[in-house]
């Protein structure tokens, strides 16, 4: 079946402009993972959604980033106002339930100039 | 101290040895542990899971746990130099908290 996708793959952007970042869940996995890797570095937990729980948002770096579960699928990472700081791949990973095994997607390559 | 520690190498290792790569985790609450290989540019991939103390095998892949020592461990018996990667520890429990990752190098 299909794995878990993102869009767009690669997206760069000037400083200050606002990005919206897309994941599609493996289809019927209930939780959904947004991770960030900066260049050379280990992955770096932002925000998990579970079923209709209320999403455990204690990774996020600060009230820039955002993100929303619609309908218990697609999903949409937020950043404002960008900077420089924000350029990393954004992963996003689904799995059927938590804490089962999470697949990750492709990633997003962000890149603020 | 960090949640997650794996030592970064690169560990280097000939064609067909054995590779050990090792992880230590900080918060004993952990029931489930994953170990990921991600390929540059890549995105990570499962490997092994393991949530019972002891050893389980799956191939060429060993993972071992020891809850009590807070220590997990993933074998790779002979080694190839597609295994060359880095294989990146995460405790479960919801979101994943992954270490930094060893590389491994297994050359000809």
């Amino acid at each position: 079946g299909a794995g878990v996708s993102q869009s767009p793959s690669n997206k760069v952007t000037e400083k200050g402009k606002d990005v919206e970042l897309r994941c599609d869940p493996i289809s019927g996995h209930t939780a959904l993972y947004w991770y960030r890797q900066s260049l050379g570095q280990g992955l770096e937990f932002l925000i998990y959604f579970q079923g209709n729980s209320a999403p455990d948002k204690s990774g996020l770096p600060s009230d820039r980033f955002s993100a929303e579960r619609t309908g218990g699928s697609v999903s949409t990472l937020t950043i404002q106002r960008t900077q420089q700081e924000d350029s990393a791949v954004y992963l996003c990973a689904s799995s059927q339930a938590s804490p089962e095994t999470q697949y990750f997607g492709p990633g997003t390559r962000l890149l603020v100039l | 101290q960090k949640e997650v520690e794996q030592n970064s190498g690169p560990l280097s290792v000939p064609e067909g040895a054995i590779a050990s790569l090792n992880c230590t985790y900080s918060d004993r609450g952990s029931q489930s542990f994953f170990w990921y290989r991600q390929y540059s540019g890549k995105s990570p991939e499962l490997i092994m899971s393991i949530y019972s103390n002891g050893d389980k095998e799956d191939g060429r892949f060993t993972a071992q746990l020891n809850k009590a020592s807070q220590y997990v461990s993933l074998l790779i018996r002979d080694s190839q130099p597609s295994d060359s990667a880095t294989y990146l520890c995460a405790p479960g429990g919801g979101k994943l908290i992954f270490g930094t990752g060893t590389r491994l190098q297994v050359f000809p």
